[in-house]
């Protein structure tokens, strides 16, 4: 069974730094890994989607980089800002969209 | 482009009552997902359609959980009798994906925050 690890669960860091946030998953044989934000009373919402295939996609300050032979994805955040505040969220596909989700990380950017 | 629309936002009830959410995908989209989220923890799925079919139930208590999605557009997830352990956020996300073996982002919507006293 697929378990999906995010570490650390809390993160708290002073406005302009720059950020990396942990996921590690058990079994390898995954179509893709995603990163999402959850902001509170809000749903998820997709910040990067990484093919199997690939080993990293960039957005904006966002980098996320996969080696899926280790099982290990990082989420790195630029410069970050009070607006990044939120949890984030790791989960894999295993197939037929079947997401397996971390238990997230809680970042705090402080101004 | 509206979003995926859920409600009610919040709800809470007494345990052994029943409790329905429903959910409107966004336009088009072929695949509707509900995930549960249990406080400090990642959605797990609860069940998956494909239009009107059950691609994924495997993690659905049957026993008390019930969902449909009539007609392949919205869904409604039914819980009946809850029990404490049913507290949580109920999400409900839809995607393009047109095939089961399609992988596709999913849209989320605001979730229903629900309570079981």
């Amino acid at each position: 069974k697929q378990e999906v690890t995010q570490i650390p669960a809390a993160l708290s860091v002073p406005e302009g730094e720059n950020l990396v946030l942990n996921c590690s998953f058990t079994d390898s044989a995954i179509y893709n890994l995603q990163w999402f934000r959850q902001d509170p009373g809000k749903g998820l919402t997709s910040l990067l989607l990484i093919q199997s295939s690939q080993r990293e996609q960039t957005s904006g300050r966002l980098n996320a980089s996969l080696d899926k032979s280790s099982g290990r994805s990082t989420l790195y955040i630029a410069a970050s800002q009070p607006g990044d505040s939120a949890t984030y969220l790791c989960a894999v596909s295993t197939g037929a969209n079947n997401l397996f989700f971390g238990t997230g990380t809680r970042l705090t950017v402080i101004p | 482009e509206a979003g995926v629309a859920q409600s009610p936002r919040y709800k809470i009830i007494e345990k052994r009552q029943s409790v329905a959410f429903w959910c409107n995908p966004i336009s088009g989209h072929a695949t509707l997902y509900w995930y549960q989220q249990i406080l400090g923890q990642g959605p797990k799925l609860l069940i998956q359609f494909q239009n009107n079919g059950v691609v994924d139930d495997s993690q659905l208590p049957k026993d008390r959980f019930s969902a449909e999605r009539l007609k392949g557009v919205d869904s409604t997830l039914k819980i009946q009798p809850a029990k404490l352990e049913d507290s949580a956020v109920y999400l409900c996300a839809s995607s393009l994906a047109l095939a089961v073996d399609v992988t596709d982002t999913q849209y989320f919507g605001p979730g229903t925050r629900l309570t079981v006293l």
